[in-house]
């Protein structure tokens, strides 16, 4: 299995303001994700990071708005950018490890964004 | 489209079985996964199917059938600590996941 840590667990943003999410893995793995969840709501994917080179993103998601680093196989960070209160949500981090079988990812405990 | 359904929430009582359906439609296939999430926490991994037929795991068991695009989570004598929502996911042919919103299921006295 892989730990994930996530920080911040939770912070409180004014809006037109940027914050950056942290993920560390506690080993080295071959896929990282961001994802976005509201309460009671499916996962979301953001985008794949992806390391050394820029991250991929999905349908409605963009660079400028998150800015996804991933300098090496053990750890990425999510950045929300100018945020509004739309951007509200849990953000989680996922990893999959290589030669898994199974294809199972494992979560970090979410970062929980609140934007007034 | 892609698409996964599941329902949005169901009752059970303790020390008894539930079982919760999924339906996938993705652009091929690659398995299908199981989630649980207990309010406030992070997805933990349950199961895998990529055949047709039963794989068990304890009280847990989860079903395919690829040919109807189904699958169920089946969890036995149930407990409290069973209350969370259940997350079904699909995995397509570019091997990214299609999550459906989520069983929450409440495990009663």
């Amino acid at each position: 299995s892989a730990v994930i840590s996530q920080k911040p667990s939770r912070d409180i943003c004014q809006r037109g303001t940027s914050l950056t999410i942290q993920c560390q893995v506690d080993s080295q793995v071959t896929m990282m994700f961001w994802y976005r969840q509201q309460p009671g709501q499916s996962l979301t994917l953001i985008a794949t990071a992806n390391q050394g080179s820029e991250a991929t993103y999905e349908s409605g998601f963009v660079i400028d708005k998150f800015p996804i680093s991933r300098p090496n196989l053990t750890f990425s960070t999510l950045t929300v950018s100018n945020m509004s209160p739309e951007d509200s949500s849990i953000y989680l981090c996922s990893a999959g490890k290589a030669g898994s079988d199974s294809g199972e990812l494992f979560f970090g405990e979410g970062s929980r964004l609140t934007v007034l | 489209g892609q698409n996964i359904d599941q329902p949005t929430e169901m009752t059970a009582t303790e020390g008894a079985i539930v079982q919760i359906n999924c339906t996938y439609q993705t652009s091929g296939f690659n398995g299908l996964f199981w989630y649980q999430q207990h309010a406030g926490e992070a997805p933990t991994f349950l199961s895998y199917n990529v055949l047709d037929g039963l794989e068990e795991k304890g009280r847990f068991s989860s079903f395919l059938s690829r040919s109807k695009g189904y699958s169920y989570l089946l969890l036995k004598e149930l407990q409290m600590k069973d209350s969370a929502s259940y997350l079904c996911a699909a995995m397509d042919s570019n091997y990214q996941l299609i999550w459906g919103a989520g069983t929450k299921l409440i495990i009663k006295p």
